[in-house]
């Protein structure tokens, strides 16, 4: 069963510091990660995309890939009170599924 | 640019009833996905429609059913409707096929159903 898989939290982090999130694979053949974050009641938004090992930055958000772990996760420095919300990691399956398919989510909240 | 936008925002119906809901996507997106979303699963993929044809379809049963248009939109449509199917349903577009590489996909706001 191909799947996604996130601590579903709650995870409480002090305004100010780092907060990591991570998510982890089942598809060798995965070649797209997503990052999304969703507010309670509204519909998810991108933050964050990441095709290639390593790391990529943006702004206060870093997307960390490792293929041959099948693992990946986003950091969020200096957190703040309105990054509270629950975050999606989503993957493609593979190159001829190409379906996305999302985690159950993190639930992320910053202590003021 | 208007983004994707999903009619009815909110909707109660009785079991049995079936529903139908609507998904236009971003001006120029051929892709369109559906996904359910409820507190316990999470998000579910449903089906996936790109020019006019089904590309993928969820672990979902055969009341679950969808399309798209020559212009792109979608519908979804469910048919003699259980409780269990109260959630909200999330419509995605993107340029290209869903899942390939170098694609991303935009949600609209969703639309909330309720079953009585």
């Amino acid at each position: 069963q191909k799947e996604v898989e996130q601590n579903s939290g709650p995870l409480s982090v002090p305004e100010g510091a780092i907060a990591s999130l991570n998510c982890t694979y089942s598809d060798r053949g995965s070649q797209s990660f997503f990052w999304y974050r969703q507010y309670s009641g509204k519909s998810p938004e991108l933050i964050m995309f990441i095709y290639s090992n390593g790391d990529k930055e943006d702004g206060r958000f870093t997307a960390q890939l490792n293929k041959a772990s099948q693992y990946v996760s986003l950091l969020i420095r200096d957190s703040q009170p309105s990054d509270s919300a629950t975050y999606l990691c989503a993957v493609n399956m593979g190159n001829r599924d190409d379906k996305i398919i999302f985690g159950k989510g993190t639930r992320l909240h910053i202590l003021p | 640019k208007a983004g994707v936008t999903q009619t009815p925002r909110y909707l109660i119906k009785t079991r049995g009833q079936q529903v139908t809901l609507s998904c236009s996507p971003i001006s120029g997106h051929r892709s369109v996905s559906w996904y359910q979303q409820t507190p316990g699963q999470g998000l579910q993929f449903l089906f996936e429609y790109f020019s006019e044809t089904q590309r993928n379809k969820g672990n979902f049963p055969g009341r679950f059913s969808g399309r798209q248009f020559s212009n792109s939109r979608s519908e979804m449509n469910v048919s003699t409707l259980e409780l269990g199917d109260s959630a909200l349903y999330l419509c995605a577009s993107s340029l290209r096929p869903a899942g390939g590489y170098g694609n991303t996909i935009y949600f609209g706001e969703g639309s909330w159903l309720t079953v009585v």
